[in-house]
């Protein structure tokens, strides 16, 4: 067990809707991290955010938002959803923001989209 | 543009062997390379990592080898059991950036 919680497991949405996935990061941990996970595309990096602000961006759509809240838990918003954004989505976390601060991931959300 | 390259994509080897996968990196920024197993329905988990200023680092049956000059990595799965089967992926970082991840390879060890 990572120690990092995301919700939910699977979820399953029309082209159009908007989702919301959550992630809850190990206790400690300052930073957040999310990742999509699709067969053509491998692992790619979206966004991260440290104690609350945004800190680097990846290959995140526009579609696509972040944030980290006080408590330090993250959700990650989907909108306009395409059927090219069916991938798993990975959120992980690491203590700080340095090269030398592992990062431990969560078992994902499954996004399928109809 | 993909950063890491890894190889190969799929790996089949009989239980006690050695498994093998290599990886080539282009950024000379990057300062360390962790590489993490996965298996089906979870996520990504650490595995073993060093950094460019060791050749080579050794965890139980995982020993990473590491080529600075040459911009390549590897990792070795010494006498590989049937739990050993997943997906493994290395991946580099440099200062705050987030990981870059090699495409994976999905190894199989048969009994």
């Amino acid at each position: 067990d990572s120690g990092v919680t995301q919700t939910p497991k699977h979820l399953i949405t029309a082209t159009g809707q908007r989702v919301t996935l959550r992630c809850s990061p190990r206790s400690g941990d300052l930073s957040v991290y999310w990742y999509q996970q699709s067969l053509d595309q491998g692992l790619q990096f979206l966004i991260q955010y440290y104690n609350g602000e945004e800190r680097a961006k990846g290959n995140i759509l526009e579609r696509f938002s972040a944030q980290q809240f006080p408590d330090l838990h993250s959700e990650l918003n989907l909108s306009s959803l395409e059927l090219g954004d069916s991938a798993l989505y990975f959120c992980a976390s690491s203590g700080g923001q340095g090269s030398n601060q592992p990062q431990h991931f969560g078992d994902g959300t499954r996004l399928s989209i109809l | 543009q993909q950063q890491v390259k890894q190889s190969p994509q799929s790996l089949i080897v009989q239980k006690g062997g050695i498994s093998i996968i290599n990886c080539a990196y282009e950024n000379t920024a990057f300062d360390y390379f962790p590489w993490y197993q996965q298996f089906p329905g979870k996520g990504p988990a650490l595995l073993i990592a060093i950094r460019p200023d060791v050749s080579e680092k050794k965890e139980g049956r995982f020993t990473i080898s590491f080529n600075k000059s040459a911009k390549q990595f590897s990792l070795h799965i010494m006498d590989s059991q049937p739990g050993d089967s997943a997906t493994y992926f290395c991946a580099a970082i440099t200062g705050r950036r987030a990981l870059t991840f090699g495409s994976g390879t999905r190894l199989q060890v048969q009994p």
